[in-house]
């Protein structure tokens, strides 16, 4: 069975720049998450859609980045304009609903911005 | 909210012997704990987890070991091997999807 699927893998765009990472969930997962990561640092929620929802989008920063899951399974991070501070690896991750189990993660978009 | 602190952030050990990282969490509430191993370039993994009405939990050469009153979970590998070398995290989850992360340990097994 497929795993998290990401892409792009690398990202390297200047500062102002627009960037889009797209994920494809474990099939039948209807939990989706975007995780950013810094370096040397856990996870942190972006964002999480049950289904086609967004449950929790209290941690995106709404003024440059959006989010998107249409038809409930591939989803999209934008940023737009990207800055300097938006270096970091992007995680997408899916789960099953119901209680608190496995996170299943994608390999990450790491995005370099200059 | 829950605030997860991990350590040590480092941690070295030569190969056979065993590491033990150790996770302290404010949040009563949490009712899951997970840990994730993630290697260069590659996404966290769960490699073992342990849920709130148990106090071990042990798969083969990883065990966890959790006290909620002290409100603190250790994870512990024995007969370390090289391939163990990886960052470590782990979780305190509270309901069915508020995952927070510790900051990580960076493990290196010395062959």
């Amino acid at each position: 069975e497929a795993g998290v699927v990401q892409s792009p893998r690398y990202k390297i765009i200047e500062k102002k720049q627009p960037v889009a990472f797209w994920c494809n969930p474990i099939s039948g997962h209807n939990t989706l998450y975007w995780y950013l990561q810094n370096l040397g640092q856990g996870p942190e929620l972006l964002i999480r859609y049950e289904n086609e929802e967004a449950v929790d989008d209290s941690q995106l920063p709404k003024d440059r980045f959006s989010a998107e899951r249409l038809k409930g399974v591939d989803s999209t991070l934008k940023i737009q304009p990207a800055e300097l501070g938006d270096s970091a690896v992007y995680l997408c991750a899916s789960s099953l609903q119901g209680a608190p189990g496995e996170l299943f993660f994608g390999e990450g978009s790491r995005l370099t911005v200059l | 909210g829950e605030n997860v602190e991990q350590h040590p952030s480092t941690l070295s050990v030569q190969e056979g012997d065993s590491a033990v990282i150790k996770c302290t969490y404010s949040d009563s509430a949490s009712n899951y704990f997970p840990w994730y191993k993630q290697e260069l370039g590659k996404g966290p993994q769960l490699i073992i987890d342990i849920r709130s009405n148990v106090g071990e939990k042990k798969d083969q050469r990883i065990a966890v070991t959790l006290n909620k009153t002290a409100k603190h979970f250790s994870l512990h590998i024995t007969e370390t091997q090289p391939e163990d070398s990886a960052v470590y995290f782990c979780a305190a989850v509270e309901g069915t999807y508020k995952y927070i992360f510790g900051t990580g340990t960076r493990l290196k097994v010395l062959a």
